[in-house]
Parts: structure tokens; sequence; C-alpha cells
């Protein structure tokens, strides 16, 4: 199976920072690399998929990048809303797998 | 609005077979361009795919847990479903049902844009 691994597994920042998280797939994906967000109670929520596809209403303070091995998900400047924890999923080869995810703290 | 609510007994002793319901409201489960599908979350693994399906009964399952995986579907209820036989604690987790996009070929895209809220299943006498 292909394993993902993100960095960092935990990340302070505050409202208005830019924050960025990685995530290493353990062989090329090419760009079949997709975020999830999830927050305690709620269901998991898909943001971006095949890199830096939007999800619908997802706002422009999302972004992802990469290729390959590595990848990036963005966030330009932080909201009240977006502190949860990030996955990370590859959908390139059968089984898909995550990374083990990104609490972001305030 | 798409909704999907997993239904299910929160506990099930070892060695019994753990049965989970997915209700699909807001959509049809016979839509051609999805797939559905469970994903379980535990401390120790994380998030882990178990398997999907297509309205069909075509089912794709996680390898090492084939041999104990059965997932259907009920196009009259919309519904679909997951049985887990011969569980142990190792089984313990918040189960999610998820839908998936359908590519080319009929095949699920192995992305996953709607979930359940979970449901805590823990595998105890």
């Amino acid at each position: 199976d292909i394993q993902m691994t993100q960095s960092p597994s935990s990340l302070s920042a505050s409202v208005g920072d830019r924050i960025t998280i990685t995530c290493r797939a353990s062989q090329s994906i090419d760009r079949y690399l997709n975020w999830y967000q999830h927050k305690p109670g709620k269901a998991p929520k898909l943001l971006i998929y095949a890199t830096s596809s939007f999800q619908s209403g997802l706002p422009s303070r999302f972004s992802g990048s990469g290729s390959g091995t590595d990848f990036t998900l963005t966030i330009s400047s932080l909201q009240p809303e977006d502190f949860a924890t990030y996955y990370c999923q590859q959908s390139y080869i059968s089984p898909p797998t995550f990374g083990q995810g990104t609490k972001l703290e305030i | 609005q798409l909704r999907l609510q997993e239904s299910g007994p929160g506990l099930v002793k070892p060695s019994e077979t753990l049965s989970l319901s997915c209700t699909v409201s807001g959509g049809s489960i016979s839509d051609s361009s999805f797939h559905w599908g469970w994903i379980r979350q535990t401390p120790g693994k994380g998030l882990e795919w178990i398997g999907t399906i297509y309205y069909s009964g075509n089912t794709y399952y996680k390898l090492s847990l084939k041999s104990r995986v059965t997932m259907s579907v009920d196009t009259s209820k919309n519904q679909f479903s997951l049985n887990l036989n011969s569980v142990t604690a190792a089984d313990t987790a918040v189960y999610y049902c998820v839908r998936d996009r359908t590519g080319s070929g009929r095949l699920p895209l192995n992305w996953f844009d709607t979930w359940g809220q979970g449901t805590l299943v823990t595998v105890s006498s």
C-alpha cells in the first residue's frame, strides 16, 4: 500500500496567519491527491481533489499544489473556522490511503 | 443536499459480526455517477478505507479485510450496508459511510466527496 506522511502532525497558528501542510507519498501518485478537513463531531469534508481542484464552495484562501510524491495545502489567511484536523489521501492506486493528519490549533 | 447517515449497534462481541447500514437522503443510490463506501478511523491506524460498492452490486474491498467483509446495496431503501465478521478489539473504530465518484469504465475514483457523521463501534465482551 502507498504510505502517506503528513507534516507537521500538529501546528499552532493565529487568525490571519498563512500556513502550509505538507504531504509526502511513498511512491509517485501523479496528481491523485486529495485533502479533507475534519472537525470534532462533524462529518469530514472534502476540500480539494486531484491536487488543486476545489470542491464547490471552498474559500479561495485554500490552495493545493504538488505532483509526484510531494504535495502542499496552503491556507493564506487563517479564519477561526479553519481550526481543524487536515488529512491528505491518495487515489492513484487502490487501496486509497490517508495521511495521519495535521491538527491545526489556535 | 446529499446526506449520509450510519446506523447499527454500537457494541459488538468479539468473534461476532459487525453490521452497519448507511441511509442516503437527498440523492439516489442508483445514480451511476457515484459509488458508495465505508471508511473507519482508529487512534492507532488513522483513517482506513474498507471498501466500495456500486449500485449494480460490484464491490471493491481492501485486500487485508476482504476475507471478512461483505457490502451490499438495497436500492429500494436507498441504503447500503457493511458486514464485517469475526471481529476483534482491533475493529473498534468510528465507521463512516461515504460517497465516491465514478470514473471511466464505471470504476470508482477513490475520492470521497460526502461523508456521514460516523458511528462508534466498540468490540468488547
